[in-house]
């Protein structure tokens, strides 16, 4: 199946610290990719959808001067969660969409928490 | 709104012992209805991709069905490797191209 890499794989942080989360397309290029939350026992939730050289896409509910995604090239997204607070810990997974089978494959996720 | 209900919750099996995963799905039109595993700690693995009723898909001990209204995950004579959390989402034809999943099942296979 398709590749994806997320860095880093697990980070703690100080309460009203910034954090970046990097998504990476290892083989074919992402016009779209996707960032979801998981929180313990539940399902994904989707944040945000990333769209290469436009602004990203968010869910109703997700603030996006909190949640930044910035999608500067078609491998890489980033997620930055500023000022991050406990409730903020959480398991963030990205995701790329493949267009031709409308198939989204999964990074392998990052544990963030913040103390 | 598209919703996604999986059952049971959770399933314990063992080791040999087959049995079905179940996906209920009401949404405007479907585009796609996918299945992924997920292991703790881990991104969901990408299993299979049905389009349309009466399609069927298989790999190695796990072949997935589909109708108009559900879909079903089959598991043969599992083995304890096969332990799991199984995800559906489906995408639906018109708007976004987003997923929407369902809780999940977490499979249990006891040797």
């Amino acid at each position: 199946g398709a590749v994806v890499s997320q860095h880093p794989s697990r980070v703690i942080c100080k309460s009203g610290t910034s954090v970046k989360i990097e998504c990476r397309s290892l083989d074919f290029q992402a016009t779209t990719m996707f960032w979801y939350r998981q929180f313990p026992k539940q399902s994904l939730m989707l944040m945000a959808t990333s769209n290469e050289g436009s602004k990203a896409t968010y869910e109703q509910g997700v603030e996006k001067d909190k949640f930044l995604i910035n999608h500067a090239s078609l491998t890489l997204s980033t997620l930055t969660v500023t000022s991050a607070h406990p409730e903020d810990s959480s398991f963030y997974i990205c995701s790329k969409r493949d267009s031709l089978t409308d198939t989204q494959y999964f990074g392998p996720g990052t544990r963030l928490t913040v103390l | 709104e598209d919703q996604v209900t999986q059952s049971p919750e959770a399933l314990r099996l063992q080791e040999g012992e087959s049995s079905s995963l179940n996906c209920s799905y009401t949404v405007s039109g479907l585009r796609g209805l996918f299945w992924y595993r997920q292991d703790p700690g881990k991104g969901p693995e990408f299993l299979f991709t049905l389009y349309s009723a009466g399609e069927e898909k298989e790999k190695e001990r796990l072949k997935a069905t589909l109708t108009k209204k559900e879909s079903f995950l089959h598991i043969t004579a599992p083995k304890p490797e096969d332990s799991a959390t199984y995800l559906c989402a489906v995408q639906a034809a018109q708007g976004a191209q987003k997923l929407v999943f369902g809780q999940g099942t977490r499979l249990t296979i006891n040797p």
